[in-house]
C-alpha cells in the first residue's frame, strides 16, 4: 500500500541546535514528496519537494529536506532551530501519476523549540 | 499573494442538517480539494476536483458528500445529513499545474470549523 508515516508525534529540540523530523513512505514508482507547516489556526503552507534531482531540497524559512531512496526516508532538517519554528509538521505523497493525484499526509510532528 | 478563501470560519449545527462549505480558489489554479482535519491531528483527503468533475475521493467520502463548482469560481462541500463524526475543521485546497513535472503544490485556505451537536 502506498503510505506516508511520520514516527515521532512531538521532537523537542533547544533554540540553535540542529533539529530533525522524519518522514518515510512507501510508494510504486517515483515519490512526489512535501514537506507542510501548520501554525495554530491556520492552513498548511508548503515548505518544499521533492520530484527528482538533488537528494537535497532546499524550502521556505532555512528548512531543507533530505530524500533517501534505499532509506525510503524524506526528513525534514534545520541547522539552527528558531523558536518561531514551533508548529506542526507534515510530510505529504502524492499518490499516482497525474497532477490531479490525491495527496496524503502524514500523521503529523509537534515541534516544539525552547528558548 | 493570492490566497484561498473559506466561509464559514465557524459553523455549529445540529446532527441531521446540511452543511454547505464554501470556497474560492485561487483564480488560475486548475485542481481543487478538501481536506478534514480532526482535533488538530492527521489531515484527512477527501476529495480532488478537476475539469468539473471529481478526480479522485476517499472512502470518507460517502453519498452525504458532494462537491461543486457552481460559478467558475466558488468551490463548494456539501453535506447531506450531518453527523456527531462529522466535527472537524475542513480545508479547502488548491493548486496549479507547474510544467514540466507536474508536481503540483497545494495551497490551503485557513479552514472551516464543523461542530455538530
Amino acid at each position: 500500500a502506498q503510505s506516508v508515516a511520520q514516527p515521532e508525534d512531538q521532537v523537542n529540540v533547544a533554540e540553535g541546535n540542529p533539529l530533525t523530523v522524519k518522514c518515510t513512505y512507501s510508494v510504486s514508482g517515483n515519490p512526489y514528496l512535501f514537506w507542510y507547516v501548520q501554525y495554530p489556526n491556520r492552513g498548511l503552507q508548503f515548505l518544499l519537494k521533492y520530484i527528482t534531482g538533488d537528494n537535497l531540497v532546499k524550502g521556505s524559512y532555512g528548512f531543507e529536506a533530505e530524500f533517501n531512496k534505499s532509506q525510503t526516508s524524506f526528513h525534514l532538517k534545520k541547522p539552527s532551530a528558531l523558536v518561531s519554528d514551533s508548529a506542526l509538521y507534515f510530510c505529504a505523497l502524492r499518490i499516482g501519476y497525474s497532477s490531479a493525484s490525491k495527496i496524503i499526509f502524514g500523521s503529523g510532528t509537534r515541534l516544539s523549540i525552547r528558548p | 499573494e493570492p490566497e484561498v478563501t473559506q466561509t464559514p470560519s465557524h459553523q455549529v449545527t445540529q446532527m441531521g442538517q446540511e452543511v454547505i462549505l464554501r470556497c474560492v480558489p485561487i483564480s488560475n489554479h486548475l485542481y481543487f480539494y478538501w481536506y478534514r482535519q480532526i482535533l488538530g491531528q492527521k489531515v484527512e483527503f477527501l476529495v480532488s476536483f478537476y475539469n468539473n468533475e471529481i478526480s479522485e475521493k476517499s472512502e470518507i467520502f460517502d453519498d452525504q458528500f458532494s462537491v461543486e463548482r457552481p460559478d467558475g469560481s466558488n468551490f463548494t462541500l456539501k453535506i447531506r445529513s450531518t453527523k456527531l463524526e462529522d466535527s472537524a475543521m475542513y480545508f479547502c485546497a488548491s493548486s496549479d499545474r507547474e510544467a514540466p513535472t507536474g508536481a503540483n503544490v497545494l495551497t490551503f485556505g485557513a479552514g472551516s470549523r464543523l461542530t455538530v451537536l
